[in-house]
């Protein structure tokens, strides 16, 4: 499986402030994801990270308030502007279609995002 | 670490005995289907996969096995370790049309020593 790192790991940023999370792999990877966990919650698809092209969001999930990079087969970035508290998150990058490996998905160890 | 799956169902097993997760998918379309394993403070770690031309897999102390019938999966860990307390997700995809994944609400392992 591919190696994922996220920065930052966790931070506290102010309302209204944005931040932007990389995701890095140390391999070429078909797909790469963005995914929200709220506190005590499960796993929600926020967009695919298209490389070389604009972003695939999910329902609910728009480019003003989340814009994603991808830049190549190996990074991404997604930010969260103009924080609110609601906004308070795990935010995790995944990826998928690693050599030998076309369907399994991988995810990185996530990015805790506090907005106060 | 910051914990996770505070509201989850729980499952609460002895040391050493078997443990049966299950866990009820929402698409009939699905094809693809995966249980991942998340420590507190850590993303989602694979564990096993399995797709719908299958009805059970096996892999090292885990099994899944899958029912179509009636859109169920079941993820079973033998001889259950202290190792093994975390919550558990599983996740459907179609793969024909996405590697998206629709992950299920999760369930919380508890394992007592």
């Amino acid at each position: 499986s591919a190696v994922i790192s996220q920065k930052p790991s966790r931070d506290i940023c102010q309302r209204g402030t944005s931040l932007t999370i990389q995701c890095q792999v140390d391999s070429q990877v078909t797909m790469m994801f963005w995914y929200r966990q709220q506190p005590g919650q499960s796993l929600t698809l926020i967009a695919t990270a298209n490389q070389g092209s604009e972003a695939t969001y999910e329902s609910g999930f728009v480019i003003d308030k989340f814009p994603i990079s991808r830049p190549n087969l190996t990074f991404s970035t997604l930010t969260v502007s103009n924080m609110s508290p609601e906004d308070s998150s795990i935010y995790l990058c995944s990826v998928a279609g690693t050599s030998g490996s076309s369907y399994e998905q991988y995810f990185g160890p996530g990015t805790r995002l506090t907005v106060t | 670490g910051e914990s996770v799956g505070l509201h989850l169902p729980t499952l609460s097993v002895q040391e050493g005995d078997n443990s049966i997760i299950n866990c009820a998918y929402s698409n009939s379309a699905s094809d693809y289907f995966i249980w991942y394993k998340q420590e507190s403070g850590k993303g989602p770690q694979f564990i096993i996969d399995i797709r719908s031309n299958m009805d059970k897999r096996q892999g090292q102390r885990v099994t899944v096995l899958l029912n179509k019938t009636v859109k169920h999966l079941s993820l079973q860990i033998a001889a259950t370790q202290p190792g093994d307390s975390a919550v558990y997700f599983c996740a459907e995809n179609q793969v024909d049309s996405s590697y998206k994944l629709i992950f299920g609400s999760g369930t919380r392992l508890l394992v007592r020593p």
